[in-house]
C-alpha cells in the first residue's frame, strides 16, 4: 500500500450505531488530519494531530471523537449521528506540522450516509 | 486569517481550449499557495504549489498558476483542455496556526470539458 488509504470506502449507518472510520498513510509524516466535505460548502477541517497529539479541534461535535495511536494512524469514532453528518470524509497526512507550505497528501475518503 | 475566493462554481471549456480558473486570495503575508484537483469519487491530488520562489509555477497534467500579487491571485490556466481533466479544483492557500501547518480551501470549481 502506498499513500494514504480509508477505509471502509462507503459507509451508511443508523443514527444509534457506532462506527470508526480508519485512515492510515504510509509516507512517514508527523502529522494527520480529518476534514468533512459536504456538498456545496467548503472543505472543513476537523482535526490535527501532529506526532500523535491532538493539536486543533475546530468546534467539532462530541459525536464525533478521533483517536491517533501513532503517527501512521488516525480513527475517527462516531456515534449517535445526525442526517446532516453525512458527507465525503477525507483523511491527509503532512511531513512537516509546523512548517508552513508542507503539502499534505489525501486519502481516497469515506463517503458516509445517516439514515 | 487567509481567506480564498474562487470565481465561478462551474466553468465549462470545449475540449482543446484554454481553461482558466480563478482564484483571489485575502492575507497579511506572502502566503504558500496550493492548488488540488478532485476526481469524482475520489480524494484529492495535488497539482502545483506556489512557495515564491518563482511567481509561474508548473504543475502536473500540463497545468500551470501565475502568482500575482498586486492582484492577490493565483489563477490556473491550462493552454488545451482534455476531457480527463473534467474535475474539481480547489484554491488553498496555507498558513501556520497553533495547530501547525493549515490549509484553507475555497469552495471550489466544477470543470466540465465538452467535446
Amino acid at each position: 500500500e502506498t499513500g494514504v488509504t480509508q477505509t471502509p470506502r462507503h459507509l451508511v449507518m443508523g443514527m444509534t450505531n457506532k462506527k470508526s472510520l480508519k485512515c492510515e498513510q504510509h509516507l512517514g509524516h508527523n502529522a494527520m488530519y480529518w476534514y468533512k466535505q459536504s456538498a456545496k460548502k467548503p472543505l472543513e477541517l476537523m482535526f490535527v494531530y501532529n506526532f500523535k497529539e491532538q493539536t486543533e479541534n475546530n468546534s467539532v461535535p462530541s459525536r464525533f471523537s478521533p483517536e491517533c495511536p501513532n503517527s501512521s494512524h488516525l480513527f475517527l469514532h462516531l456515534h449517535t449521528l445526525q442526517p446532516e453528518d453525512s458527507a465525503l470524509y477525507l483523511c491527509a497526512s503532512s511531513q512537516d506540522p509546523g512548517q508552513v507550505g508542507s503539502e499534505q497528501y489525501f486519502g481516497p475518503g469515506t463517503r458516509l450516509t445517516v439514515t | 486569517a487567509q481567506s480564498v475566493t474562487q470565481l465561478g462554481s462551474h466553468v465549462s471549456v470545449s475540449e482543446g481550449a484554454l481553461v482558466l480558473l480563478r482564484c483571489n486570495y485575502s492575507s497579511s503575508v506572502p502566503p504558500y499557495l496550493f492548488w488540488y484537483v478532485q476526481y469524482p469519487n475520489q480524494g484529492l491530488q495535488l497539482l502545483l504549489k506556489y512557495t515564491s520562489a518563482a511567481t509561474l509555477v508548473k504543475g502536473i497534467n500540463g497545468f500551470e498558476a501565475e502568482f500575482k500579487k498586486s492582484e492577490t491571485s493565483f489563477h490556473l490556466t491550462k493552454p488545451s483542455a482534455h476531457m480527463s481533466d473534467a474535475a474539481e479544483y480547489f484554491c488553498a492557500p496555507a498558513g501556520l496556526t497553533g495547530g501547525g501547518n493549515k490549509l484553507t480551501f475555497g469552495t471550489g470549481t466544477q470543470l466540465k470539458v465538452e467535446l
